[in-house]
């Protein structure tokens, strides 16, 4: 079965401060990794896809096939990045139904 | 362009009774997927629909059903409540079968006393 984990449920950093989210899968085939965000009191949004291999409000996130990961990055955190994000695979292209993580909130203070 | 919406926004039912719930996707949108968001289980899908057609379910019981009209608006139905079925339930909408779910909705927050 498809499984993606997220492996901390908070992340507190300081402004400035690198932040890694960490997200890891299980899945036989070739999945499409996503993560999505969710600001206070705003609608789950599409962060960014392994597939554009694009840049997101500074936020990077690069498959590895290897380590079955997909590990959401930014260099210098802002208090504007406070939010929750999901971490979510779909297992091939016109097959809508993604399977999430739990979540990390990622707090960001001043 | 205007959002994914859904209605109701809130809902308090109790067991036994059944309720729909509907979401309109954006404009030109075709595919509709449901997920179910509960502090233990998080977010899981529940269905998806494209062309009116169910074309894919979730792990969940009979009890859950739904459809989708010629002008891509959705509807899930629950019959019977459960204590268990109090959750956000969210919908998203997606140009095509293709494009992962990009855009969401506010939900619709069901509380089954």
């Amino acid at each position: 079965a498809q499984r993606v984990t997220q492996p901390e449920k908070l992340l507190s950093v300081f402004k400035g401060a690198p932040v890694e989210l960490k997200c890891n899968y299980s899945y036989s085939g070739s999945p499409e990794l996503f993560w999505y965000v969710q600001y206070s009191r705003q609608r789950l949004q599409l962060l960014l896809r392994h597939i554009s291999r694009e840049s997101i409000k500074g936020f990077t996130a690069d498959l590895n096939k290897g380590e079955t990961s997909f590990h959401l990055k930014k260099p210098f955190a802002q208090e504007e990045d406070s939010a929750m994000y999901y971490c979510a695979l779909r297992m091939n292209t016109g097959f809508q139904k993604l399977v999430f993580g739990t979540g990390t909130r990622l707090l960001v203070s001043p | 362009k205007a959002g994914v919406t859904q209605t109701p926004r809130y809902l308090i039912k109790t067991r036994g009774q059944q309720v729909t719930l509907s979401c309109s996707p954006i404009s030109g949108h075709r595919s509709v997927s449901w997920y179910q968001q509960t502090p233990g289980q998080g977010l899981q899908f529940l269905f998806e629909y494209f062309s009116e057609t169910q074309r894919n379910k979730g792990n969940f019981p009979g009890r859950f059903s739904g459809r989708q009209f010629s002008n891509s608006r959705s509807e899930m139905n629950v019959s019977t409540l459960e204590l268990g079925d109090s959750a956000l339930y969210l919908c998203a909408s997606s140009l095509t079968r293709a494009e992962a779910a990009q855009y969401f909705g506010p939900g619709t927050r069901l509380l089954v006393l």
